[in-house]
């Protein structure tokens, strides 16, 4: 069955630290990953988008890896900000047509002062 | 920018009323999709569209239908609204600009009450 999990569901840091956020999945055949930032309230946001052959991409302060091998993914974000308090979602797509993509459930992340 | 509109943020409809949600984009974009979400399941998708007046079953179709009569125009039906369709709708839309390159575009939601 193709899933995406991630954790934590919930983080709460302190403006100014750094977190780091995990996806697993088990979609197949992958295409590629993305990690989609979702303000309360709004449509989610692309933030960054890899493929089979990326392993790391950079967008600002949020930082992806991709581990095509062992199906995991993180999203590092440096010198958190008030702004950044939104959920994250990581999103896995299948080969073939836009429709096939599988949502992991988000991480609900507080930056607090 | 990518603009995707959806005609309410806010919706309050009894159960048995039948319920249209709008969505708009004004990229010229050839996808277009009805999700919704709900706590702890993430994004469904419920229908989508490649073309004007093409339309194909997502994950849960079940109890909704969808038209597209115009490119920029997608709309989500509830035939006869039900307190479990009580959830967040959102609309995205999309260009095929090759292979691992096609992002998702999101409108800002529609939150029905069904009671």
């Amino acid at each position: 069955k193709n899933q995406v999990e991630q954790s934590p569901q919930s983080l709460i840091i302190l403006e100014g630290k750094n977190c780091t956020l995990q996806c697993n999945y088990t979609v197949s055949p992958f295409s590629n990953l993305r990690w989609y930032k979702q303000d309360t309230g709004r449509g989610p946001v692309s933030l960054t988008i890899m493929t089979f052959s990326e392993n790391t991409k950079s967008n600002g302060r949020y930082t992806a890896t991709l581990d095509a091998d062992t199906k995991q993914s993180s999203l590092h974000i440096t010198a958190s900000q008030l702004s950044d308090s939104a959920s994250y979602i990581c999103v896995v797509s299948r080969t073939g047509t836009a429709s096939k993509l599988t949502f992991g459930t988000g991480t609900r992340l507080q930056v607090t002062l | 920018d990518v603009k995707v509109t959806q005609s309410s943020r806010y919706l309050v409809k009894r159960t048995g009323e039948k319920v249209f949600l709008e969505c708009v984009q004004d990229m010229d974009h050839e996808n277009m999709f009805w999700y919704r979400q709900d706590p702890g399941l993430g994004l469904r998708l419920i229908y989508f569209s490649y073309d004007v007046k093409m339309k194909e079953k997502g994950d849960i179709p079940e109890g909704y239908s969808v038209s597209r009569e115009k490119k920029e125009r997608f709309s989500l039906i509830l035939e006869s609204a039900s307190t479990s369709q009580t959830s967040m709708y959102l609309c995205a839309s999309s260009t095929y600009r090759g292979p691992s390159l096609e992002t998702q575009y999101f409108g800002p939601g529609t939150r029905l009450l069904v009671l």
